[in-house]
């Protein structure tokens, strides 16, 4: 089954004590990005990446630090988590060029609360 | 600066009305106008999308209604269905830009009353 994969789902942290949320995806997509959501804000994008060793900030990376060592693995890194980090966070991937069709498959969510 | 505005924030109708959801964005370059469908606990998930070079689009009860010189769309929903409740975004990229990235409006929670 073609799918986004967040983990964890819920996570419950303190200020300051760093934090991966692992997104993954089987469908061999160039493209991956990391979104948070907040109440009346929308989706906001983070960071994003194009393909393997290739990220480029989003509109809120502040705070935020991603990889793309494989293709299918885009883990975003809170390295002193701050409760204004407090957000439900998607991964996306999808296809680049023709195929695309501009369609990105979103994960479950990640509901994060800082401390 | 918010490149896509959409409008309502919130929306109440009751089973079988038609509710319109309004998006107007800026940027001329813009290209490609999709419609996300999110359900709680959800991520959210392409329902309909639109290209400029048409007026009107539709999937079964769903219809994009596109303005290019107003620099609008809309999303109307046919005959809803309580099932029909969730947040609604309405994006737009370029797809021959920084492909991929989506500009997200702010979303509208959408109730449809039984």
């Amino acid at each position: 089954e073609a799918q986004v994969t967040q983990n964890p789902r819920y996570l419950i942290t303190v200020t300051g004590k760093k934090l991966t949320v692992t997104c993954s995806q089987n469908m061999n997509h160039e493209y991956m990005s990391w979104y948070r959501q907040d109440p009346g804000l929308g989706l906001r994008q983070i960071y994003y990446s194009m393909n393997v060793e290739v990220t480029d900030k989003g509109d809120v990376p502040e705070g935020y630090k991603v990889s793309r060592k494989e293709k299918r693995n885009f883990p975003l890194i809170l390295e002193s988590p701050s409760p204004n980090q407090t957000s439900l966070y998607f991964c996306a991937s999808s296809f680049l060029g023709v195929r695309a069709k501009n369609i990105q498959y979103f994960g479950a969510g990640t509901r994060l609360s800082v401390l | 600066q918010q490149q896509v505005k959409q409008s309502p924030q919130s929306l109440i109708v009751q089973k079988g009305g038609i509710p319109i959801i309004n998006c107007a964005y800026e940027n001329t370059a813009f290209d490609y106008f999709p419609w996300y469908q999110q359900f709680p606990g959800k991520g959210p998930a392409l329902l309909i999308a639109i290209r400029p070079d048409v007026s009107e689009k539709k999937e079964g009860r769903f219809t994009i209604s596109f303005n290019k010189s107003a620099k609008q769309f809309s999303l109307h929903i046919m005959d809803s269905q309580p099932g029909d409740s969730a947040t609604y975004f309405c994006a737009a990229s370029r797809m021959g830009g920084s492909q991929g990235n989506l500009i997200f409006g702010k979303g509208t929670k959408l109730s449809v009353k039984p």
